[in-house]
């Protein structure tokens, strides 16, 4: 069964600041890697997908996340992240097999000034 | 429109009454989602609706909750005899197939409040 571990439930940074938000995925299968943002009061917005391919994987907003295929690992890095920023970040797993999207239980990043 | 509509963004109840949460896809998306996020947790899985097959309920709470999907399009979430825990947004999401390749476009929500 797939399951997605997010390692840090809140991740307090400065402005300007880089930041990587951790993210471990199990399945026996080849995976399919995601990382949605939610902002305040809203629905979630996909950020970036791996599907195949290059494992580094770019977004909008300027993160860009890795896939690790030895470490089952998908974590989520910004060079310099801005107060906009500030949000609930969310690893998903889903493999070739599965009709649904299996969410880990989010990261809150908060951006101090 | 462009994205997934649900209705009504807030919904204020009494204990014991039954909720309706309006759900309108994306047009041509043939996957509908529905989801559960509490304060402070993950997103919880709550029915999945593919084309005309049967829907897979495997994630609904209590046989409280049931959801259906006319005409392959918009989807009705309902909550009978609502309980206090039954307080969460509840999320819509759709995709076309297969999901892998596209992920879920979410709707804004429903935030559910039962007092």
């Amino acid at each position: 069964a797939q399951s997605v571990t997010q390692l840090d439930s809140q991740v307090p940074v400065f402005e300007e600041a880089p930041v990587e938000l951790r993210c471990n995925y199990s399945s026996s299968v080849s995976v399919y890697l995601f990382w949605y943002v939610q902002y305040p009061n809203q629905g979630l917005q996909l950020l970036l997908k791996y599907l195949s391919g290059s494992t580094l994987v770019k977004g909008i907003n300027g993160f860009e996340a890795e896939f690790n295929k030895s470490q089952t690992s998908f974590h989520l890095r910004k060079p310099s992240v801005h107060i906009s920023d500030t949000a609930e970040y969310f690893c998903a797993v889903s493999d070739s097999s599965a009709s649904k999207i299996i969410f880990g239980s989010g990261t809150r990043l908060s951006i101090r000034p | 429109g462009a994205g997934v509509s649900q209705s009504p963004s807030n919904k204020v109840t009494e204990k014991g009454k039954d909720v309706e949460l309006r759900c309108d896809p994306i047009s041509g998306h043939t996957a509908l989602y529905w989801y559960r996020q509490s304060l402070g947790q993950g997103l919880e899985f709550l029915i999945y609706f593919q084309g005309n097959s049967a829907p897979d309920k495997s994630g609904l709470p209590s046989d409280r909750f049931s959801a259906e999907r006319t005409g392959g399009s918009v989807s009705t979430l309902t909550i009978q005899r609502t309980q206090q825990e039954d307080s969460a947004v509840y999320l819509c999401a759709s995709s076309p197939l297969p999901v892998q390749g596209y992920g879920y476009t979410f709707g804004s929500g429903t935030r559910l409040t039962v007092v």
